[in-house]
């Protein structure tokens, strides 16, 4: 969808060094989200916010870092880097009305090698 | 046990089959059900809602037993086109709280 990019779409880096990986969006969705997805597990949520400055830890949230500075920008961190989080990172973004949720709508993804 | 379970699969299936998805969950609260499709290297994408009343959408039906925590989807007259990973996908809360994702069911359509 053209309305959620994510950047870099790969990338390589050493154990140790920090990452950020960016998602920006254009629908003005208030909620976005951090996801990796690893063989066997699924997608896992990181963190994810619900507003600007808004933010909030998912299941596997060590070791990552979230900042959200405007509606459609949502940064994720490593702090410094590990081999466990060589992932597929995934950011998805939803803005149902109201109380209903009408599900996410997700970027292309990044792929992360930590070597 | 886990929040969202699938059977992982393969499913392997002929075209023109009719295959069906099973998936429980564990928090009897949920309140939104979904069926995403991943295909290889790619995002998931939403297929389509789950409805109390059951829902159906061209060759794909879905259905929800919330006294059996259950969610399926049916698909009729296999298409080369629908091989990829389905996956079950619930909120447990109202709103636009974080969805929780099964691991993913994955078909093969095979000529």
């Amino acid at each position: 969808d053209a309305g959620i990019t994510q950047s870099p779409r790969h990338k390589v880096t050493e154990t140790g060094t920090p990452v950020t990986l960016r998602c920006h969006q254009t629908e003005n969705h208030r909620y976005m989200y951090w996801y990796r997805q690893d063989p066997g597990h699924g997608l896992r949520l990181i963190h994810y916010s619900y507003g600007v400055k808004d933010t909030d830890k998912g299941e596997v949230s060590d070791g990552y870092s979230v900042s959200r500075s405007k509606t459609e920008d949502f940064l994720l961190t490593l702090e410094s880097a590990t081999s466990s989080q060589t992932s597929v990172y995934f950011c998805a973004i939803s803005g149902g009305r109201g109380e209903d949720n009408y599900g996410y709508t997700f970027g292309s993804g990044t792929r992360l090698t930590v070597v | 046990r886990k929040e969202v379970e699938q059977d992982p699969g393969p499913f392997n299936v002929p075209e023109g089959a009719t295959v069906a998805f099973n998936c429980t969950y564990s928090n009897s609260a949920s309140q939104s059900f979904f069926w995403y499709r991943q295909d290889c290297r790619k995002e998931p994408k939403l297929l389509m809602s789950v409805y109390s009343s059951g829902n159906e959408d061209g060759r794909f039906t879905a259905q929800l037993n919330r006294a059996s925590q259950y969610i399926s989807l049916l698909i009729r007259d296999s298409k080369l086109s629908d091989s990829a990973t389905y996956l079950c996908v619930v909120n447990h809360y109202s709103g636009n709280t974080p969805l929780v994702f099964g691991k993913g069911t994955r078909l093969s359509v095979i000529a």
